[in-house]
């Protein structure tokens, strides 16, 4: 079953903060975050696994509470470069993705 | 850089004719994606392969079809296109080198067109 993002979509100017949510109704093994700029390909950004740490990559970093099944990806100062849309995927097992419908964010001057 | 291509990148196609999109990788991945990507969707997986000659569907597998019989190629078809069908294709590998899970890492895609 697909998981839940939101929220659909965000506006930010640059600096400010943002949190992007994900969540499923099944148990889960880990989490991926992508990012896709328009007209390119998906880009892996991070993955939380089960019992595992929260991820950071630079000012954009992610957690994962197992018992709610539930993702938070945290974009913090944004940059004009944060734009595009971040998909989660959650793996139930098996290596097989489903992802979520995507955020779109866009960051303004 | 994973050393992902996919060919044709641009394709448009009449509705029952068949159509095959091909992806190449160059690092020896064993395993493989296939996902359409529509405008509220997301990306939906259609086939995937954990090796040579093993492959099984994905959530939205009906009339698409998938080989592989080299590492390096992985092959879907649309048996007999249909305007559903238009949408932009996407390739995938996971390299599991360092961890158990599953990365994946996007070819550039594949914009199918069926009129």
């Amino acid at each position: 079953q697909q998981p839940v993002q939101s929220p659909q979509a965000v506006i930010l100017r640059e600096g400010e903060d943002a949190v992007i949510n994900c969540s499923s109704s099944k148990a889960l093994y880990s989490v991926h975050w992508y990012r896709q700029k328009h007209g390119e390909a998906p880009v892996f950004l991070m993955i939380l696994l089960k019992g595992g740490e929260q991820k950071g990559h630079d000012k954009i970093s992610a957690s994962f509470n197992e018992k709610k099944q539930q993702s938070s990806l945290y974009l913090t100062a944004s940059q004009l470069s944060y734009s595009g849309t971040y998909f989660c995927g959650t793996e139930a097992q098996g290596g097989k993705l489903i992802f979520g419908q995507g955020t779109e964010l866009s960051v303004k001057p | 850089d994973a050393g992902i291509t996919q060919s044709p990148r641009h394709k448009v196609t009449e509705t029952g004719t068949p159509v095959t999109l091909r992806c190449h990788q160059t690092e020896n991945h064993r395993y493989m994606y296939w996902y359409r990507q529509d405008p509220g969707h997301g990306l939906r997986l259609i086939h995937y392969s954990y090796g040579v000659k093993d492959t099984d569907k994905g959530e939205v597998s009906d009339g698409y079809s998938v080989s592989r019989s080299k590492t390096e190629d992985f092959l879907l078809t649309l048996e007999s296109a249909t305007s559903s069908q238009t949408s932009v294709y996407f390739c995938a590998i996971t390299p599991r080198i360092l961890t158990d899970s599953y990365e994946q890492y996007f070819g550039p895609g594949t914009r199918l067109t069926v009129t």
